[in-house]
């Protein structure tokens, strides 16, 4: 079945350095990719999106990229700083063409740990 | 704006007993959906509604019911719960589904059930 998945379960990163964070997806049709942020004891938070005809998007101190080849998607967070310290989520549209429906899958997430 | 907003925050219930979880929003976005959180499993997807009137099952529909009378308003009802229904869920909603814009989620209700 679809599943979208990230490598590492725990990332540890120093303050100030760029973190990267990974995805991988099953569904080559997908069309869709969104980055979440979840703190504890809340919803995730949007971060970032991107759509399968780009390859890169940039926002503030983040950058999302994809590899439709490998099926491969990254967060990328410049100058990590204590509060960027959370679980994030990618998750994919997995019903590509759909219209206005679509079902989002999340993976498991990658906690992100940001030593002072 | 007050964006997506789910009560109650904590709820404890007996097996057998039945309730509703509420969900709002005041974006008058069109597209709303239910997701469980369980450790290890990620956020898994239960119903979701695309406009009032419209509802579909999502990965985990058994136990589960919702109904979209107005555009704001998608409550979740647990007809008989169950332990295995102990969970964190969370209510998301987007402009126009998500196939092109991203869901906004509220802060989740925190489920026991004994």
């Amino acid at each position: 079945g679809e599943s979208v998945g990230l490598h590492l379960p725990t990332l540890s990163v120093q303050e100030g350095d760029n973190s990267i964070i990974n995805c991988a997806y099953s569904n080559s049709a997908s069309d869709y990719f969104i980055w979440y942020k979840q703190e504890s004891g809340k919803g995730p938070q949007f971060i970032i999106d991107i759509r399968s005809n780009m390859d890169k998007r940039q926002g503030q101190r983040v950058t999302v990229l994809l590899n439709k080849t490998v099926k491969h998607l990254s967060l990328q967070i410049a100058a990590t700083q204590p509060g960027d310290s959370a679980v994030y989520f990618c998750a994919e549209n997995s019903q590509p063409r759909s219209g206005n429906t679509g079902k989002l899958i999340f993976g498991q997430g990658t906690t992100l740990q940001v030593k002072p | 704006n007050a964006g997506v907003t789910q009560t109650p925050k904590f709820q404890v219930l007996k097996t057998g007993q039945s309730m509703t979880l509420q969900c709002a929003q005041d974006m008058n976005h069109e597209y709303m959906s239910w997701y469980r959180q369980d450790p290890g499993m990620g956020l898994r997807l239960i119903h979701y509604s695309v406009g009032a009137g419209i509802t579909d099952q999502g990965e985990v529909p058994n136990g589960y019911n919702v109904s979209r009378s107005t555009t704001e308003d998608f409550p979740l009802r647990l007809l008989s719960a169950a332990p295995s229904q102990t969970s964190v869920y969370f209510c998301a909603s987007s402009k126009s589904g998500v196939a092109n814009s991203p869901l906004h989620f509220g802060n989740g209700t925190r489920l026991t059930v004994t």
